[in-house]
């Protein structure tokens, strides 16, 4: 079964460093996202992605958060100047269509530890 | 917005018992339901879903759940629990217009052998 990949599994950086989290969605899908889940929190939407452009994104998303397909696989999510309350597991998900009824696949996370 | 939620975070049972998770949505409009799991080091998967029909929907390892729209409700269930069932389950949502998922906290089941 095709998967969401993501890369690293977890990533330790400092405070105030920025951090690219990447993701290799399925390969026929369209619509690509990311969501994170503070420890012992939900899972939070943060931001969903078509045709080189974000849809939408939640009030968590701000100028401190990108996204970015640098090319035909990979998606990204880049953190600049880390804070401490950004330490999260990172969930990317992508879905065939935007239609609320296509599934959303998942990857397995990435874990950011801001020290 | 919708809010989703998961009660009794943790849950511990014995093989063969019975589980059953509950999961209650706040959103009166038209609603997509899903369970997702994660087992432990693994993606979150999808166990199943509730688009229209048939409240009641089976999904993948012999788990199924009920929509019961009066209760805005959507539990999970499975008969005999088995070790391989360890894992966290998601409830989720998302509505008409709007293909964000909200998740619930999640359930961390753990099953003895």
């Amino acid at each position: 079964e095709p998967e969401v990949t993501q890369t690293p599994s977890h990533q330790v950086t400092q405070m105030g460093q920025e951090v690219i989290l990447r993701c290799v969605p399925i390969s026929n899908h369209l619509y690509f996202y990311w969501y994170r889940q503070i420890l012992g929190q939900k899972v939070e939407f943060l931001v969903s992605f078509y045709n080189n452009e974000i849809s939408e994104k939640s009030e968590i998303f701000d100028d401190q958060f990108s996204v970015e397909r640098p090319d035909g696989s990979n998606f990204t999510l880049k953190i600049r100047s880390t804070k401490l309350e950004d330490s999260a597991m990172y969930f990317c998900a992508s879905s065939e269509s935007e239609d609320r009824s296509n599934i959303q696949y998942f990857g397995a996370g990435t874990r950011l530890s801001v020290l | 917005a919708q809010s989703v939620s998961q009660h009794n975070h943790h849950v511990i049972l014995s093989e063969a018992a019975s589980l059953e998770l509950g999961c209650n949505y706040s959103y009166g409009g038209t609603v997509n339901l899903f369970w997702y799991v994660q087992y432990p080091g693994q993606h979150l998967q999808l166990l199943l879903k509730y688009f229209s029909g048939d409240p009641l929907v089976k999904g993948i390892k012999g788990f199924e759940a009920e929509f019961i729209k009066s209760k805005f409700s959507f539990n999970l269930r499975k008969p005999s629990v088995q070790w391989s069932d360890t894992a966290e389950y998601f409830c989720a949502v998302n509505s008409y217009g709007n293909n964000r998922l909200a998740f619930g906290k999640g359930n961390q089941v753990v099953v003895i052998p």
